[in-house]
């Protein structure tokens, strides 16, 4: 089971909007809308930001959005602020009735 | 409040069997999964499997297959994650969560439990 390919790294300046894909394949994220994104800060634990695709949680900031088309999902941060350098991580549900996660992306604000 | 409290740090020689564990509070144990994810050192996360413990129903990951088990004991609303002879790469950061569904999203995560194994 392969994990899903994610960029190393992203980077942006504040207030500026980026964007980190997700690629997978018809077995995991292109056959089901069960995308998460995960942030997480060093030496802490993750924390859910996008579920279900485009879902946000309660609590969660609505400067994250989520979306996919075909075998890639998109997380996308707008108004970056400092706050949001950390590394994210996609999650699929698959064809085998397991999940699996990107390899990570490091956002650094510039 | 939900809250997920793993084990503490272990220290262990390879070829040793493990056992640590992750006590859930705040709703009902017994009607969420619990997931299990590796984070190696420096590395990224990895899903290794879940458990249903209203039934014991367990979803593994074929990379963690026959590498762990996965338990639960609903009468202390403690999940539990075995490992019968340690290798050195299974030194990593070990976290609980909880999912809603196994179809879910992980929504709530304990605090890790670090694993190293070394001779």
């Amino acid at each position: 089971q392969s994990a899903l390919t994610q960029p190393a790294s992203v980077s942006g300046s504040p207030g500026q909007s980026i964007t980190i894909s997700c690629t997978g394949t018809s077995s995991d994220l292109g056959g089901y809308n069960y995308v998460s994104w995960y942030q997480q800060h060093p030496d802490k634990a993750p924390k859910l930001m996008i579920y279900d695709v485009s879902n946000r949680p309660s609590g969660v900031s609505n400067r994250f959005s989520g979306s996919k088309s075909g075998n890639t999902a998109s997380l996308t941060i707008s108004g970056l602020q400092a706050e949001d350098e950390a590394d994210y991580y996609c999650s699929s549900y698959t064809s085998s009735s397991t999940w699996v996660f990107g390899g990570g992306t490091k956002l650094t604000v510039l | 409040e939900v809250q997920l409290v793993q084990s503490g740090a272990e220290v262990k020689k390879p070829g040793e069997s493990l056992k640590i564990s992750c006590k859930g509070s705040g709703y009902i144990f017994t009607s969420y999964w619990i997931a299990w994810v590796r984070q190696m050192p420096g590395k990224g996360l990895e899903w290794m499997g879940i458990i249903y413990p209203g039934d014991s129903d367990t979803r593994v990951s074929p990379s963690f297959q026959g590498q762990v088990t996965i338990s639960a004991d609903k009468s202390i609303s403690t999940a539990y994650l075995q490992w019968s002879s340690l290798k050195t790469s299974d030194t990593a950061m070990y976290y609980c969560a909880r999912q809603v569904s196994s179809r879910g999203p992980v929504e709530n995560w304990g605090q890790g439990t670090l694993v190293t194994v070394s001779s």
